[in-house]
């Protein structure tokens, strides 16, 4: 069966430092992954998805940015914080357009990141 | 511009009281409207997928319906775990090979005993 893994659970971090979430998906090959933030008390926003290898798309211009080194693994980054950066970090994969019928999303448990 | 709006942000019942939560799209081609459980401090969990007008689906106390323009997602005799936020997304044909979901903000569901 497939699992995702999303790491870590929660974070702090100063102003203007740097900033590494990772994310792992287990069970399956050549899936598509996407970060979302969610603010407190908001809907979910998606901020990058990737359909392979190298392959990112971002969706709303940000300080943010993503890396998909691996097949499986996705990686969120910033050089430098925000306090706007705050909020719960999820990674999600999909098996869409790659010949699987499994349409929607499986989540990661997600990332509560405060910036201080 | 592809959009869902959930209504009502909060919800508070008493246990047993039944309802109903409903989720407006506007989308250029729907392909698939979910429906998803996200409890504090969690990723959310899947609960349905519905892809034509007229679909039903069903899961204990939980049963969403869809017609050409919204969703409802109805709550029968709710318990205490039942309370959550329960997320409502739309994917358009023109997202089907990248997989992209549009969600909407969410309704906060308490139940109390």
């Amino acid at each position: 069966s497939q699992t995702i893994h999303q790491w870590p659970a929660t974070l702090v971090q100063p102003v203007g430092s740097p900033l590494s979430l990772e994310c792992t998906v287990e069970g399956t090959s050549n899936p598509n992954l996407y970060w979302y933030r969610q603010a407190a008390g908001r809907g979910l926003q998606l901020l990058f998805y990737s359909v392979g290898i190298g392959q990112i798309s971002s969706e709303v211009p940000q300080n943010l940015s993503a890396s998909r080194p691996q097949d499986r693994q996705f990686i969120l980054s910033s050089k430098k914080l925000l306090l706007s950066d705050s909020g719960f970090y999820l990674c999600a994969w999909s098996g869409e357009g790659k010949g699987r019928s499994n349409y929607g999303y499986t989540f990661g448990s997600g990332t509560r990141l405060t910036v201080v | 511009e592809d959009q869902v709006t959930q209504s009502p942000e909060a919800l508070r019942l008493q246990e047993g009281e039944s309802s109903s939560l409903n989720c407006s799209y506007t989308v250029s081609g729907l392909r698939g409207l979910f429906w998803y459980r996200q409890d504090p401090g969690k990723g959310p969990e899947f609960l349905f997928t519905l892809y034509s007008a007229g679909e039903e689906k069903e899961k204990e106390r939980l049963k969403a319906t869809l017609t050409k323009k919204e969703s409802f997602l109805h709550i029968t005799a709710p318990k205490p775990e039942d309370s959550a936020t329960y997320l409502c997304a739309v994917q358009a044909w023109g997202s089907s090979n990248t997989g992209k979901l549009i969600f909407g903000q969410g309704t906060t569901l308490q139940v109390k005993p």
